[in-house]
Order: C-alpha cells, then structure tokens, then sequence
C-alpha cells in the first residue's frame, strides 16, 4: 500500500530561524513528489514538485530535497517568518495512478 | 480572478438533511476532484473527474454523489448527512489526469458541520 509519512507531526520555532521537515514514503513506481503548505482555514498551495531525476528544488526560502534510492524527502525553511506558520503536506504520486498519496502534514509554528 | 472557487464556505447543517457544494474552476483545466479533511487533517481522495468522466470513485458511501455538468464544474452533493460527514471539504483542479509536473490547485474549502 502506498503510504506517506512526516516527522515530526508538529514543531515550534523562533523567528528567523531554521528547521527541516522529514517525509518518508513507500509508493512505487514513483512518479513525482511536491510540497504543499497549508494556511489554516485555506486550501493547500503547491511549494515544489520533484521528479525522480531531480535532488533538490528552491522556491524562496523553501529547499526541497529528494532521495529517491532512499525515498526520502525533506523540506528546509531558511530564516523562518511569522507567515511560515502552517501545515506542510508531502505529497508523492505513482507512476499512472490518478491518486495522490498524502501526507498527515508538519504544523509549523513560528513565534517572534 | 484566476481560481478555483467553492461555495458556501461553512454550512451548518441538522443530520438527515440533503445539502451541495459547488465548485467552479476557471484555469482551464481538465481535471477536479473532491477531497475530504477529516479532524486529523489528512486528506483523502473522493472523487475525480477529467472531461466530465469520472476517473476516480473511492470508497464513500452512496450518499455522496459527484455532478460535473461541464469542465469547469463539480459538485458534490451529499444526501442525508450524518454527523461523521463534518469535515472540510476540498476542491481542487489540475491541467489533466495524472503526469509528473501536473500540479493540483485547490480551492478554499467548504468547512460542513452536521449537528
């Protein structure tokens, strides 16, 4: 069964700081995996999307990186913000499957 | 505004009631989909529509039901709501089903409480 999992569930952080977040999944054959990042009481936005032949995306502040051997992938938040606070979502898809398999998601919180 | 727009944003609702959702997508794609976020904030896959064939059915109950009167729209209507259907419900679009850059927009969500 293809399945997605994020560490830590949660973390809190001061502002101006950096963190990592952790997404470790099973599904195969892998076709691509992407970042979301939830604001509280809005729809998850898209931050980056990896195929398998590329390691590592930059979208701002935000570094995705992937290792497909491994099947893994992180996500770094450099010099955090206050509007970083969110839910990040690993999102990896299969080869021809129309389904995304989801993450539960990291709750950032980023305090001042 | 370029979106994909959901209404309404809460809707209270008593059990046993016969409620919709509407969505609507003006990015010109091909592809919607329904997504529910239960309390523990995992999203799960409901229904898929490209070209207004449904692609993606999971296992919900036959209360549900998916309408795509065209490309640019899907509703979900529920019939006789229970008190396990309070989530948030999500719509979301993509250029077309499946492929490796194809990435999903999603609305701003439609928060259902059955009372």
């Amino acid at each position: 069964k293809n399945q997605v999992e994020q560490s830590p569930q949660s973390l809190i952080i001061l502002e101006g700081k950096n963190c990592t977040l952790q997404c470790n999944y099973t599904v195969s054959p892998f076709s691509n995996l992407r970042w979301y990042k939830q604001d509280t009481g809005r729809g998850p936005v898209s931050l980056t999307i990896m195929t398998f032949s590329e390691n590592t995306k930059s979208n701002g502040r935000y570094t995705a990186t992937l290792d497909a051997d491994t099947k893994q992938s992180s996500l770094h938040i450099t010099a955090s913000q206050l509007s970083d606070s969110a839910s990040y979502i690993c999102v990896v898809s299969a080869v021809g499957d129309y389904k995304l398999s989801f993450g539960a998601g990291t709750t950032v919180t980023v305090r001042a | 505004d370029t979106a994909v727009s959901q209404t309404p944003k809460y809707l209270v609702t008593q059990m046993g009631n016969d409620k919709s959702i509407k969505c609507e997508q003006n990015l010109g794609h091909d592809t919607m989909y329904w997504y529910k976020q239960d309390s523990k904030k995992f999203l799960k896959i409901m229904f898929s529509y490209n070209n207004k064939e449904l692609i993606i059915n999971e296992t919900v109950p036959n209360r549900f039901s998916p309408k795509s009167p065209d490309k640019a729209h899907l509703n979900l209507h529920i019939n006789s709501l229970e008190l396990g259907d309070s989530a948030v419900y999500f719509c979301a679009s993509s250029p077309m089903a499946g492929g490796s850059y194809n990435e999903q927009f999603f609305g701003p969500g439609t928060r259902l409480t059955v009372l």
